[in-house]
């Protein structure tokens, strides 16, 4: 657990304004991934990453930007296109994507948009 | 793409009962299922998997069945105790895809 880090814990935007969430991973794991998760709704996927300067969209990518510049970082940004970008983000990573790869979960980052 | 059903929403037993959750997936070519628990305001902690070459697997309290032909898979957990309060989220994936989750089931465990 202790592994990957998201910073910060608690996030304010207004509205109009873009923010980025921080992730980071010390495991040594080549796939990330960016999760969403609003009440009922369960863990919907962003965008993921299987290696360094490549990522995917996932089911809900609109009003969202990721880079993978890092091996170790793999930020989110929520722009102004994202209608509705108050949730609990999740970042998680995997040895590799697919088969038998358990992913570990950050402490997530609240954000509201005021 | 693959499409994780999960049931109930919610569930609610006795101390010391067994509780069952349940899955059904849609992509026969899916071959990972594991099951994460999150305590309120905590992250999702993988508790339990299971692959395609195996029915059944158990750790303590806890067990996964799957069912290939069905297409579904479950979660058991006995003995309840207050402490597996909390949701839980199964998922799928298969070949090079990503973890698909189902919505989840809070489960609540009364003294």
């Amino acid at each position: 657990d202790g592994g990957i880090t998201q910073s910060p814990k608690y996030l304010f935007r207004k509205e109009g304004q873009n923010v980025t969430l921080s992730c980071e991973q010390n495991l040594n794991h080549d796939a990330m991934y960016w999760y969403r998760q609003d009440p009922g709704q369960g863990l919907r996927l962003i965008y993921y990453s299987q290696i360094v300067n490549d990522f995917q969209k996932g089911d809900i990518a609109e009003g969202y930007s990721v880079s993978r510049e890092k091996k170790e970082s793999f930020p989110l940004t929520v722009t102004s296109a994202q209608k509705n970008p108050t949730a609990f983000y999740l970042c998680a990573s995997s040895t590799v994507t697919g088969i038998g790869n358990e992913q570990f979960f950050g402490p997530g980052t609240r954000l509201t948009v005021l | 793409g693959e499409n994780v059903e999960q049931h109930p929403s919610t569930l609610s037993v006795q101390e010391g009962d067994s509780a069952v959750i349940k899955c059904t997936y849609s992509d026969s070519a899916s071959n990972y299922f594991p099951w994460y628990k999150q305590e309120l305001g905590k992250r999702p902690q993988l508790i339990i998997d299971i692959r395609s070459n195996v029915g059944e697997k158990k750790d303590q309290r806890i067990a996964v069945t799957l069912n290939k032909t069905a297409k579904h898979f479950s979660l058991h957990i006995t003995e309840t105790q207050p402490e597996d309060s909390a949701v839980y989220f199964c998922a799928a994936s298969g070949g090079n895809t990503p973890l698909v989750f189902g919505k989840g089931t809070r489960l609540s465990v009364i003294a």
